[in-house]
């Protein structure tokens, strides 16, 4: 089982939806976790990270971690086409950096 | 077989030397990128080569200077080696950076500067 597995998409999902993206993980150790954004030809920006269960909100972006059942989510409230992006959930432990493969997302407008 | 690997994993130097870190991807990727890891363990792009043409360069000391003799190998060169350089530095490539494809990532690059 892979350390941190992520849906490569690509997801399409009308303007003004509601924008799920998840990963799951295996490794209880994780302690911090993150989400990117990267835009085509750019290298992935953090959008947001945390290190406890719970939400985090920012703005529109809402992240949520669930240590119990190993599971991650973002979520982008009333998307906008500039939202269209691939997104990367990624997690540390010790000295260790883990990437999702990332879930590309398509805002149509 | 290694996708992506780097050399050397660990490199403890003086301050004020000069040393390369190299990479070498064997994906097939037309891209390739540097990434500088914080204290906080978030990963910061540094530099990114599209079949050896620099197309992203984010503000870094001009001590920094990467080097890509073909697609498959990306060498960041960093001269005069300062204590704040310390830090885990990563490499990576993808297919096709215009995509937004899938980026595989080396095991980093430990760098202590004493």
């Amino acid at each position: 089982q892979k350390e941190v597995e992520q849906d490569p998409g690509p997801l399409s999902v009308p303007e003004g939806a509601i924008v799920s993206l998840n990963c799951t993980y295996s490794n209880s150790a994780f302690q911090y976790f993150m989400w990117y954004r990267q835009y085509s030809r750019k290298g992935p920006e953090l959008l947001m990270y945390t290190y406890s269960s719970g939400n985090k909100e920012d703005g529109r972006f809402t992240a949520q971690v669930d240590k119990s059942s190993k599971y991650i989510s973002l979520f982008i409230r009333d998307s906008q086409p500039s939202d269209s992006a691939t997104y990367l959930c990624a997690m540390t432990v010790d000295d260790k950096i883990i990437f999702g493969k990332g879930t590309r997302l398509h805002i149509l407008p | 077989d290694t996708a992506v690997s780097q050399t050397p994993k660990y490199l403890v130097t003086q301050m004020g030397n000069d040393k390369s870190i190299k990479c070498e991807q064997n994906l097939g990727h037309d891209t390739m990128y540097w990434y500088k890891q914080d204290s906080k363990k978030f990963l910061k792009i540094m530099f990114s080569y599209n079949n050896k043409e620099l197309i992203i360069n984010e503000t870094v000391p001009n001590r920094f200077s990467p080097k890509s003799p073909d697609k498959a190998h990306l060498n960041l060169h960093i001269n005069s080696l300062e204590l704040g350089d310390s830090a885990v530095y990563f490499c990576a490539s993808s297919q096709d950076a215009s995509r937004g494809e899938t980026q595989y990532f080396g095991p980093g690059t430990r760098l202590l500067v004493l």
